[in-house]
């Protein structure tokens, strides 16, 4: 049973508007969420976290928003630069465990 | 600068071998991982330690075991290798009281 749910495959975004990535998840005692990015043939690097407690977190580009009644976040990056095409995961940490989602390919079209 | 480096960028082994992949940390990480990268399935855990000789079995373990004999290094071990193991394995550390987690640059096993 999948606890965290990546529900789009892939995302095409147009470079310089604004690329949203969502994920839902089922179990409420989830501590933190986390995102990642990934290129081909590379290890997945830590973009940005949120904790439960809170409902926004912001790092430059890239924000992320949780909605705790609905059991669903989302990834915001303003503006989308070329750079920004990669698979994003999304991730629910629980008991020392990390817990991904099945990932979001983005491109970003010129 | 944070590093978890994984011993073989791609292995190419025959079903039946026994298969070593070697991660190792220089942060001093309480925590580390196994996961493996499926098209279409994401990152599942196979195998985690939160200390040293310590470990928990994570979503997938069959057909794995792992080895922590020292904190900086942690084994996945393929007893007996199959085609359905063909992926990419990515390991990760982290510190105890911290969530972002490191991972390493893959393995790309390829089992014929």
């Amino acid at each position: 049973d999948q606890q965290v749910k990546q529900n789009s495959p892939s995302l095409s975004v147009q470079e310089g508007r604004i690329s949203i990535l969502n994920c839902d998840y089922t179990n409420s005692m989830f501590d933190y969420f986390l995102w990642y990015k990934k290129y081909p043939a590379e290890g997945p690097t830590f973009l940005i976290s949120i904790s439960s407690i809170k409902d926004k977190n912001e790092d430059g580009r890239f924000t992320v928003f949780l909605n705790k009644s609905a059991k669903h976040l989302s990834l915001h990056i303003v503006p989308s630069q070329p750079g920004d095409s990669a698979v994003y995961f999304c991730a629910a940490f629980l008991d020392d465990k990390i817990i991904f989602g099945k990932g979001t390919r983005l491109h970003i079209l010129p | 600068d944070v590093k978890v480096t994984q011993s073989s960028r791609y292995l190419v082994k025959r079903t039946g071998e026994k298969v070593f992949l070697e991660c190792v940390q220089d942060m001093d990480h309480e925590n580390m991982f196994w996961y493996r990268q499926d098209p279409g399935l994401g990152l599942r855990l196979i195998y985690f330690s939160y200390d040293v000789k310590m470990k928990e079995k994570g979503d997938i373990p069959e057909g794995y075991s792992v080895s922590r004999e020292k904190k900086e290094r942690f084994s996945l071990i393929l007893e007996s290798a199959s085609t359905n193991q063909t992926s990419m394995y990515l390991c990760a550390s982290r510190r105890t009281g911290n969530t972002e987690a490191f991972f390493g640059q893959g393995t790309r096993l390829t089992v014929v």
